[in-house]
């Protein structure tokens, strides 16, 4: 079983709706959460970034993290085109070099 | 400008060669890494540099060496290259406890 689990997908949606992408972990010394996005042919860039527990929004994204469960979500709300990409949760703990590790990543297709 | 960059962007070689890939930060971060990326997307560390100094050596075969000539370049060398070398190498930067910045990627295509 992997540290960090994801669904690959492709999930797609039409315009305007919204997503909710998720990632489950075993590692409870993760203490730092991160949603980033890839395009393709590009490096990952980063969403969202959340320490413990709780909830971050930034525009039309929100961050969760609940750790008495060990999952995170990001919802993305009024989706469009420009959203489709490769979303990919990472996560890290305190002590550990700023090593992250990965989900296999969630590819979302936006669709007019 | 471009604040993680590596050269090349591409790079097709035979079984066997031995190649180098750069990457530069402007970001004035410590720390630099080097990530693969398989064919399907999976994303794992290799290695970390802090001020020149290695920190994070993970299972890699020593066919890779990392290389940091100071703290806003981390090259990667690569001996002997085998087929399952094939993949997307990214290099990152980020200060301590900070979220990691990545560049473009270096497409590696061994044949």
């Amino acid at each position: 079983q992997k540290e960090v689990e994801q669904d690959p997908g492709p999930l797609s949606v039409p315009e305007g709706a919204i997503v909710s992408l998720n990632c489950t972990y075993s590692n409870s010394a993760f203490q730092y959460f991160m949603w980033y996005r890839q395009y393709s042919r590009k490096g990952p860039e980063l969403l969202m970034y959340t320490y413990s527990s709780g909830n971050k929004e930034d525009g039309r994204f929100t961050a969760q993290v609940d750790k008495s469960s060990k999952y995170i979500s990001l919802f993305i709300r009024d989706s469009q085109p420009s959203d489709s990409a490769t979303y990919l949760c990472a996560m890290s703990q305190t002590g550990g070099g700023n090593k992250l590790t990965f989900g296999t990543g969630t590819q979302l297709k936006v669709e007019l | 400008d471009t604040a993680v960059s590596q050269t090349p962007k591409y790079l097709v070689t035979q079984m066997g060669n031995d190649k180098s890939i750069k990457c530069e930060q402007n970001l004035g971060h410590d720390t630099m890494y080097w990530y693969k990326q398989d064919s399907k997307k999976f994303l794992k560390i290799m290695f970390s540099y802090n001020n020149k100094e290695l920190i994070i050596n993970e299972t890699v075969p020593n066919r890779f060496s990392p290389k940091s000539p100071d703290k806003a370049h981390l090259n990667l060398h690569i001996n002997s290259l085998e087929l399952g070398d094939s993949a997307v190498y990214f290099c990152a930067s980020s200060q301590e406890n900070s979220p990691l910045h990545f560049g473009n990627g270096t497409r590696l295509t061994v044949t």
